[in-house]
Order: structure tokens, then C-alpha cells, then sequence
């Protein structure tokens, strides 16, 4: 069935210095890979997401990128800040609708 | 603003009973999903619905069982309840099957089964 593979599982990283998230995905049916943040005791929210026809896609501090033919994503956030520590979710989405989420990386920026 | 809520936010129930999730969205969404959160196994999916009362396994079904008669609402059934299946349960709801509709999640339901 479909997977989605994430790395790494824990994550510590200086305040300001740049954090990067990994993900493979299994089904190459999958058009929508989107990145969910959730905070200790809340709710996974969306921070971005990519379309399978894009290759680049940035939002401030976040940026996503996308290698088809890998089926490879990766979520690159720079300049990090304290706020930014939380689990981190990737997920793929196939054609069917289905939404595959990968284990989780949690992030701790120490100041 | 997208709201999906779940019926209870903590439960605890005991080995051998049924036990009803339930889970309601306000945005007319088509799809709507149950996944169970473990530590370091993320997200997992347990079924989704596209449609009233269409239905499709997820990744870990056994178990469980889900029921859409309206489409606001997705209820999960855990039919006898285990102690394997104390975990924190979420629902989410998205508009489409399409690529770009992000996908809301409800608060949460931390069951514990004893």
C-alpha cells in the first residue's frame, strides 16, 4: 500500500541556525504533499503544501521542495526561533484522496 | 472558519466494550478521515469517506469499523474494544479528493481503554 517515510525522527537545532525535514513517498499517483505542525497539546495545522507540478514552493521562513522522480519532499525551515519547536508531519496525497501521513519529526530549537 | 469537533476530548472505556467516536464538520466537506496518533508511529489512517455513506480502509481497519450517514458527521466504532487501541484518535475533514484542499483536524479524543 502507500507510505510515506520521514527523517529524521528528532531534531535539535540552535536558534537561527536552518532546519530541514525529509520524506519519501511510495505511490506515484500522489498529486498534493502537504506539512502539518503541531504543537504540544494541539491540533496538526497546516504551514504549506506543494502540488505534485511544482518543484519549489516558499513562504518566509518555510520552504518545500519537491523531486518527482525520487519521490522525494523536503520541508527547509531557515533563520529557526524558538516558537518554531513542535512535531512536524509530512503527508502525500493520491489520486483516490487518500491522505498518508509520515511518522513525525520533532523539532527543538534551544535559544 | 473550518470547525471539526469531536464528541469527547478524553474517554475511558473497558475491554469488550463498544465504543462511539464522534466527529462533526461545519463546511459541507466531501471527505472526512479517522487516523490514530502513537508516538513515533505519527499518523495513521484508519478509514476515510469521500461521500455518504462510501467508505475506504485506511492502513490499520482491524477493529475498527466507521459509519457516514450524513454528511457532516463520521463516527468511528471500535466494536470490542482492547487495550491495544488506548491511543490519541483524530478526525480531519478536507473539502475535495482533489490535489490543494487542505485537510482541518478536530482537537482530539485521547482514549483509554482498561
Amino acid at each position: 500500500g502507500e507510505n510515506v517515510e520521514q527523517h529524521p525522527s528528532t531534531l535539535s537545532v540552535q536558534e537561527g541556525d536552518s532546519a530541514v525535514i525529509k520524506c519519501t513517498y511510495s505511490d506515484s499517483a500522489s498529486n498534493y504533499f502537504p506539512w502539518y505542525k503541531q504543537e504540544l497539546g494541539k491540533r496538526p495545522q497546516l504551514i504549506i503544501d506543494i502540488r505534485s507540478n511544482v518543484g519549489e514552493k516558499k513562504d518566509q521562513r518555510i520552504a518545500v521542495t519537491l523531486n518527482k522522480t525520487a519521490k522525494h519532499f523536503s520541508l527547509h525551515i531557515t533563520e529557526t526561533q524558538p516558537e518554531d519547536s513542535a512535531v512536524y508531519f509530512c503527508a502525500a496525497k493520491g489520486q483516490g484522496g487518500k491522505l498518508i501521513f509520515g511518522q513525525g519529526t520533532e523539532l527543538s530549537v534551544k535559544p | 472558519d473550518v470547525k471539526v469537533t469531536q464528541s469527547s476530548r478524553y474517554l475511558v472505556k473497558r475491554t469488550g466494550e463498544k465504543v462511539f467516536l464522534e466527529c462533526v464538520q461545519d463546511m459541507d466537506h466531501e471527505n472526512m478521515f479517522w487516523y490514530r496518533q502513537d508516538p513515533g508511529l505519527g499518523l495513521r489512517l484508519i478509514y476515510f469517506s469521500y461521500d455518504v455513506k462510501m467508505k475506504e480502509k485506511g492502513d490499520i481497519p482491524e477493529g475498527y469499523s466507521v459509519s457516514r450517514e450524513k454528511k457532516e458527521r463520521f463516527s468511528l466504532i471500535l466494536e470490542s474494544a482492547s487495550t491495544n487501541q488506548t491511543s490519541m484518535y483524530l478526525c480531519a475533514s478536507s473539502l475535495s479528493r482533489g490535489p490543494n484542499t487542505e485537510a482541518f483536524f478536530g482537537q482530539g479524543t485521547r482514549l483509554t481503554v482498561v
